[in-house]
């Protein structure tokens, strides 16, 4: 399996609070994504990184931000969750941008 | 906006039977992957097909590419219990990978 390690697992937050999900790996890809998986919707892409410092938006980007001090940690962060947001977070990497991807286990958010 | 289309979204059927899951699109893609997802876990990768007409085999399940390289299907002969999972196609467009709603599958014993 690849080295990818969300953190944390689960987590419930009230709305207006900031959150922060950790992703980290030790494969020393170069892509890392954060997707939302959600009942209907399939997995939705929010926010990738293509190198250290390199972030673009997906198609769910409104309310995230992201960072990526180093090679191994992709960060996602919520600045005032709403019940929206509410979903399973997956981190995921690949060596480039057509290559398959790797996920992580996922975190569970919860926002009331 | 790529979209892909996949049926049934949901599937029960009893241990042996065959079925087929359809992953469509109006959009070309350079390459189709299969993920399968368990309860708790992230997607993992099946398989890729990259070329149109390919049928790729894994085991009981076998993957093919349509011509177009607009749409693919997943076979499974003979389905068992532990088959049992969320398979999501996902196509690569020229931006983004673009990934279906998925099909959640059941065998009952």
């Amino acid at each position: 399996d690849a080295g990818i390690t969300q953190s944390p697992r689960h987590k419930v937050t009230e709305t207006g609070t900031p959150v922060t999900l950790r992703c980290h790996q030790t494969e020393n890809h170069r892509y890392m994504y954060w997707y939302r998986q959600d009942p209907g919707h399939g997995l939705r892409l929010i926010h990738y990184s293509y190198g250290v410092k390199d972030t673009d938006k997906g198609e769910v980007s409104d309310g995230y931000s992201v960072s990526r001090s180093k090679t191994e940690d992709f960060l996602l962060t919520l600045e005032s969750a709403t019940s929206s947001q509410t979903s399973v977070y997956f981190c995921a990497i690949s060596e480039d941008k057509d290559s398959p991807l790797h996920f992580g286990n996922g975190t569970r958010l919860t926002v009331t | 906006t790529q979209l892909l289309e996949q049926s049934p979204q949901f599937l029960s059927i009893q241990e042996g039977e065959n079925l087929t899951v359809y992953c469509n699109s109006s959009s070309v893609f350079s390459s189709l992957q299969w993920y399968r997802q368990e309860p708790g876990e992230g997607p993992v990768l099946l398989v890729t097909v990259v070329t149109g007409g390919e049928v790729k085999k894994l085991k009981r399940l076998t993957f093919q590419f349509g011509d177009a390289r607009k749409d693919s299907s997943l076979h499974i002969t003979a389905a068992q219990p532990g088959d049992t999972g969320l398979y999501l196609c996902a196509g690569q467009g020229a931006q983004k990978l673009v990934f279906g709603q998925g099909t959640r599958l059941t065998i009952n014993p």
